[in-house]
């Protein structure tokens, strides 16, 4: 069975980093896109970032370029989101996704920035 | 960005009747190599998300036959034939056809009357 286990959310005032990290297991990570999803509290879902298999393309959405890195390790079936000048827009929980089409959700990273 | 509209954004339903959720994208989601990538997800209460259908119609693994997509170009449908008191949650749809970025509707709540 795939499994996504997010890990590294937490409390960060603003203007902190945080580095967020998802061990992939039962699949080939290498071989598939990896994606972040954040959900505010209350909220619907938002697309982050995503990663292609050989980390030699990204893409993030307008409102965290520049401050979070999407990068992965494949020799460790490992995602990460690397989180700088964190704003308290940013609060939300974060999911790791197998693909850019979603089959595979990891149960989620609650990150809240709040002074 | 392609904004992705559903409607309603709440819906309650009595056990054992059909709901229907809409979804309209604000261009076609038909790709050049003919697929349309429209996907939709279950939310239950305090649960990550679940994909349930992708490309429109084709149901997940798992997934109950009573749910099932239909739709073209923008306008999309997620059916329940007779809900269940474990539909009960919220649910999305998603766009990747014209990525970056992906996008969602606003999720729809489904209820039990």
């Amino acid at each position: 069975e795939v499994q996504l286990v997010e890990s590294g959310g937490g409390l960060v005032q603003p203007g902190g980093s945080l580095r967020l990290s998802c061990a992939a297991s039962d699949f080939t990570f290498s071989t598939y896109w990896m994606t972040w999803v954040r959900q505010a509290p209350g909220k619907g879902l938002e697309w982050v970032a995503d990663i292609k298999p050989d980390g030699s393309e990204k893409y993030y959405v307008d409102s965290v370029k520049g401050r979070f890195t999407i990068s992965r390790d494949n020799a460790k079936n490992s995602l990460y989101l690397q989180m700088h000048s964190l704003r308290a827009e940013d609060t939300a929980v974060y999911y790791c996704v197998r693909g850019q089409w979603g089959d595979y959700w990891g149960q989620g990273t609650l990150v809240t920035v709040s002074s | 960005d392609v904004v992705m509209t559903q409607s309603p954004l709440s819906l309650p339903v009595t056990l054992g009747q059909p709901a229907s959720i809409s979804c309209r994208s604000s261009q076609s989601l038909v790709y050049s190599d003919g697929n349309t990538y429209l996907n939709w997800f279950q939310q239950r209460p305090g649960q990550s998300p679940r994909r349930l259908i992708y490309k429109v119609s084709n149901r997940d693994s798992g997934v109950p036959d009573r749910f099932s997509g239909s739709g073209s170009g923008t306008d999309f449908t997620l059916k329940i034939s007779r809900v269940e008191a474990e539909d009960v949650g919220v649910y999305y749809c998603m766009q990747t056809t014209h990525w970056p970025p992906i996008t969602f509707g606003q999720g729809t709540r489904l209820e039990i009357k």
